[in-house]
């Protein structure tokens, strides 16, 4: 069964420093990895959308990057601002299946101004 | 929000009374998606629909029912609401069904089961 878990539970930095997020997949045999974004109250804002074959992608200030045979991924986010202070979460979409996705419990950022 | 509209937003209802909630696009998708949002469990889907009147569950689908009459209505059903059924619902929508198609959602329905 696959299993996705994203440490840590939360973070907080100052405005202006680059960070990483981490998300983590018990089953390689992935078809793609998405990231969202969520504020509070509201539902979720697509990111950036990772494909099995493809080992990063990016989105102005974000990076995100998949290591299948790990089972990793993570979200760069550079040159941090208060408006990033939000939810993030990773899903995953197992192969062969309809776009049913498996999320993890998601990172909730600060940004401090 | 992708032209999805999630109707009511904030419900609360008693225990043994049904409910529906409502998802409409306007993104003329053809996948329509329903999940719950629980702390600690993060979001789970409950069921799916792949076209008009084409439905199948998702991993929590107990106590729920849906349906699609029209390309821009999921309805979702809960026959005899229950208190384990409080939670935020959100409704998603999908374009294909390839690697490269992702899901967008709606503001979600807070619903309170007292």
């Amino acid at each position: 069964k696959q299993e996705v878990t994203q440490i840590p539970a939360a973070l907080s930095v100052p405005e202006g420093e680059n960070l990483v997020l981490n998300c983590s997949f018990t089953d390689s045999a992935i078809y793609n990895l998405q990231w969202f974004r969520q504020d509070p109250g509201k539902g979720l804002t697509s990111l950036l959308l990772i494909q099995s074959s493809q080992r990063e992608q990016t989105s102005g200030r974000l990076n995100a990057s998949l290591d299948k045979s790990s089972g990793r991924s993570t979200l760069y986010i550079a040159a941090s601002q208060p408006g990033d202070s939000a939810t993030y979460l990773c899903a995953v979409r197992r192969s062969g299946a309809t776009n049913k996705l498996i999320f993890g419990t998601g990172t909730l950022l600060a940004v401090q101004p | 929000d992708a032209g999805i509209t999630q109707s009511p937003r904030h419900k609360v209802t008693e225990t043994g009374t049904p409910v529906t909630l409502r998802c409409h696009q306007t993104e003329n998708h053809r996948y329509m998606y329903w999940y719950r949002q629980d702390p600690g469990h993060g979001l789970r889907l409950i069921h799916y629909s792949y076209g008009v009147k084409d439905t199948d569950k998702g991993e929590v689908s107990d106590g729920y029912s849906v349906s699609r009459s029209k390309t821009e209505d999921f309805l979702l059903t809960l026959e005899s609401a229950t208190s384990s059924q409080t939670s935020v619902y959100f409704c998603a929508i999908s374009d294909g069904q390839g690697s490269d198609s992702p899901l967008h959602f709606g503001n979600g329905t807070r619903l309170t089961v007292t």
